[in-house]
């Protein structure tokens, strides 16, 4: 079985620019969430998706959105980019959104922002 | 508020040598606890996980980790390392109302020869 496949892996974007960037779940898995890493703050929790709704929302400013799909592939989107935003973004898929689920992770997109 | 705290930014260990990682939590009620392993480019896998029952947990890779209720710790343990095992290594906390995991700052395992 595949795993979670993040897409694109590298990306250098300007200040003030948009980015959206790609997430496909393991097959059947329903759950997908999202994380900012940085070497500052760490892993961050930014947003969860289950059957197309977001379920839960961390501390983010709202420059940070996200969807999911029918097929339960997510996209996150950062708009108004900040030099700050560079990072490593990771998304994570579970069967279902339950505490108890493991979350299977992606390779990650790293994002340079300039 | 929820928390993990891994007090060991770097850690140096021979190949061969026994390594523990500590992580304490900070949580209300029963967490669920969680060990990841990410190696240099990579996303994060996961060893080991807690939930209930057996407080000490086999994971992959030879590793094993004891929940400790009284010291709110959970502990990774591998009796020996190898030079492969070199990589930080995350605790982390979820809760039973959703999957939103909160992660520790990392350990950073280097293996010398």
């Amino acid at each position: 079985k595949a795993g979670v496949t993040q897409t694109p892996r590298y990306l250098i974007k300007t200040r003030g620019q948009q980015v959206t960037l790609s997430c496909s779940p393991i097959s059947g898995h329903r759950s997908v969430s999202w994380y900012q890493q940085t070497p500052g703050q760490g892993l961050q929790f930014l947003f969860e998706y289950f059957s197309e709704t977001q379920r839960n929302k961390g501390n983010f400013p709202g420059r940070f959105s996200g969807r999911q799909f029918s097929n339960s592939r997510s996209e996150m989107n950062v708009s108004t980019l900040e030099l700050g935003d560079s990072a490593l973004y990771l998304c994570a898929s579970s069967l279902v959104p339950s505490g108890r689920e493991t979350q299977y992770f992606g390779p990650g997109t790293r994002l340079l922002v300039l | 508020a929820q928390s993990v705290t891994q007090p060991d930014i770097h850690i140096t260990v021979s190949e061969g040598a026994s390594l523990e990682l500590r992580c304490n939590y900070s949580y209300g009620a029963t967490p669920y606890l969680f060990w990841y392993v990410q190696s240099p480019g990579q996303g994060l896998q996961l060893l080991l996980k807690y939930f209930s029952g057996d407080t000490l947990v086999q994971g992959i890779k030879g590793f094993e980790a004891e929940f400790k209720r009284s010291q709110s710790s959970f502990n990774l343990r591998k009796p020996s390392v190898h030079w492969s095992d070199a990589a930080e290594y995350f605790c982390a906390v979820s809760s039973q109302a959703g999957t939103a995991l909160i992660f520790g700052k990392g350990t950073t395992l280097s293996v010398s020869s």
